[in-house]
């Protein structure tokens, strides 16, 4: 059954200093992958997804991830952190075999230091 | 502004009421979602709807009923809930890739959710 890990609940970094949030994916298909952010008391929105092709993904607000099969990976990053990055961010995978099935990781909160 | 509308934003009720939830889309989409979700918790699924049929239950209690009356429209009906049944309840659609309603594969567009707390 396809899952992902999120390493770490909860990631702090300074302002302006890179963030890395990391996610590992199980799958025994070729996955699709995604990383949502939730700001408080609002749902979910997608900050970028790999499905096929470049495996380097750029997303809003200047975040990228990389598909790394070989480390079965899609860690998060962007290079310099502000304020306003600070929300809960989920890793996710979609079940292609059944419809429209997109499970969640258990998330990491990432607080931004002044 | 999201595109995915819920009401109401917050529910309080005993458990002996019936009340519902409601999401609204306009994009079009053809698949719809309800999520549960716990403080400090990722979203949980509990239904997928895929042109108006119910196409994935979670082994949800039959005291949550879902419905789908037409391609814009979500339900989701509380009878005789529980205080652990208290969450965020948060609407999704998202395009599907195929008629036979597999892999989304996509971006899943969430309301804002409907907070619940069940006394």
């Amino acid at each position: 059954a396809q899952s992902v890990t999120q390493l770490g609940s909860h990631v702090s970094v300074s302002e302006g200093a890179l963030v890395l949030l990391r996610c590992n994916y199980s799958s025994s298909v070729p996955p699709y992958l995604f990383w949502y952010v939730q700001y408080p008391n609002q749902g979910l929105q997608l900050l970028l997804k790999y499905t096929t092709g470049a495996t380097l993904v750029k997303g809003i607000n200047g975040f990228e991830a990389e598909f790394k099969k070989s480390e079965t990976s899609f860690h998060l990053t962007k290079p310099s952190a502000h304020m306003s990055d600070a929300a809960e961010y989920f890793c996710a995978v979609s079940v292609e075999s059944s419809a429209s099935k997109i499970i969640f990781g258990s998330g990491t909160r990432l607080s931004i230091r002044p | 502004d999201t595109e995915v509308t819920q009401t109401p934003k917050h529910l309080v009720m005993g458990m002996t009421n019936k009340k519902s939830l409601k999401c609204e889309q306009h994009m079009g989409h053809r698949a719809m979602y309800w999520y549960k979700q716990k403080a400090k918790k990722p979203p949980e699924l509990m239904f997928v709807y895929s042109y108006e049929k119910l196409s994935i239950n979670e082994s949800v209690p039959s005291r949550f009923s879902p419905e789908c009356p037409n391609s814009s429209l979500l339900n989701l009906h509380l009878h005789a809930l529980q205080p652990e049944d208290s969450a965020l309840y948060l609407c999704a659609s998202s395009q599907v890739e195929n008629l036979e309603g597999q892999g989304a594969g996509g971006e899943l567009f969430f309301g804002e959710g409907s907070r619940l707390t069940v006394l």
